[in-house]
């Protein structure tokens, strides 16, 4: 089955720096790679996610970039904000035509800390 | 539009009781997944529906766990016997599938049903 191992496992940045998360994964037919933040008390939030057919995706302050090859993804977080400290997972899956999808593997999540 | 919701948001009970755990997912969602995360571990996939018919569940950890989706709408998952090992947080997730000729595969995720045995 899948393994998505994910890396720092805690990550300190001053605000206003950049913060860069990374994954890789084992399983070459996963084909789907979402993001989610997770504050405290509450459920994972998806905030991004990138498709195998696309190399880079980018919204506002957030990017993702996949190297299928290499099979890695990387979340990208530029001018950092306090309201970003959180627990970040990248997770992996199948999709399928249809709107099918298997459930995700998930990593084990980076604590994220915006140092004021 | 109303996000997912499950209940309870925190349960404690005995070694050896039974709860049962519900997920109300996201309105006209077809797709409906039971996440678990045990302490100090990953989130870990348990089991897939789509509407009302199992299509995987090969993360369920024994026979002591029983999910049911009646009608394809909410879902209960099931613990009985309940065993120390069972404690975590459990999460329920929901995807939309095909609509309107478009594939939407997003998971919106529940706040998730702290479970503690005792």
């Amino acid at each position: 089955g899948e393994n998505v191992e994910q890396h720092p496992s805690t990550l300190s940045v001053q605000e206003g720096d950049s913060a860069v998360i990374k994954c890789t994964y084992s399983d070459s037919a996963s084909n789907y790679f979402p993001w989610y933040k997770q504050e405290l008390g509450k459920g994972p939030q998806l905030i991004i996610d990138i498709r195998s057919n696309v190399g880079e995706k980018k919204d506002q302050r957030i990017a993702v970039t996949l190297n299928k090859t290499a099979k890695h993804f990387s979340l990208h977080i530029t001018e950092t904000q306090p309201e970003d400290s959180a627990v970040y997972f990248c997770a992996a899956s199948i999709r399928y035509s249809g709107g099918g999808a298997d459930g995700l593997t998930f990593g084990k999540g980076t604590h994220l800390i915006i140092q004021p | 539009e109303a996000g997912v919701t499950q209940f309870p948001s925190h349960s404690v009970i005995e070694k050896g009781q039974t709860v049962t755990l519900r997920c109300d997912p996201i309105s006209g969602h077809d797709n409906l997944y039971w996440y678990r995360r045990v302490m100090g571990k990953e989130i870990k996939f348990l089991l897939h529906f789509v509407k009302e018919s199992k299509q995987d569940e090969s993360g369920m950890p024994n026979n002591r766990f029983l999910a049911e989706r009646t009608g394809g709408t909410y879902s209960t998952l099931k613990v009985q016997p309940a065993e120390l090992e069972d404690s975590g947080v459990y999460f329920c997730a929901s995807s939309q599938g095909r609509t309107s000729g478009r594939d939407l595969y997003e998971q919106y995720f529940g706040p998730g049903t702290r479970l503690t045995v005792t």
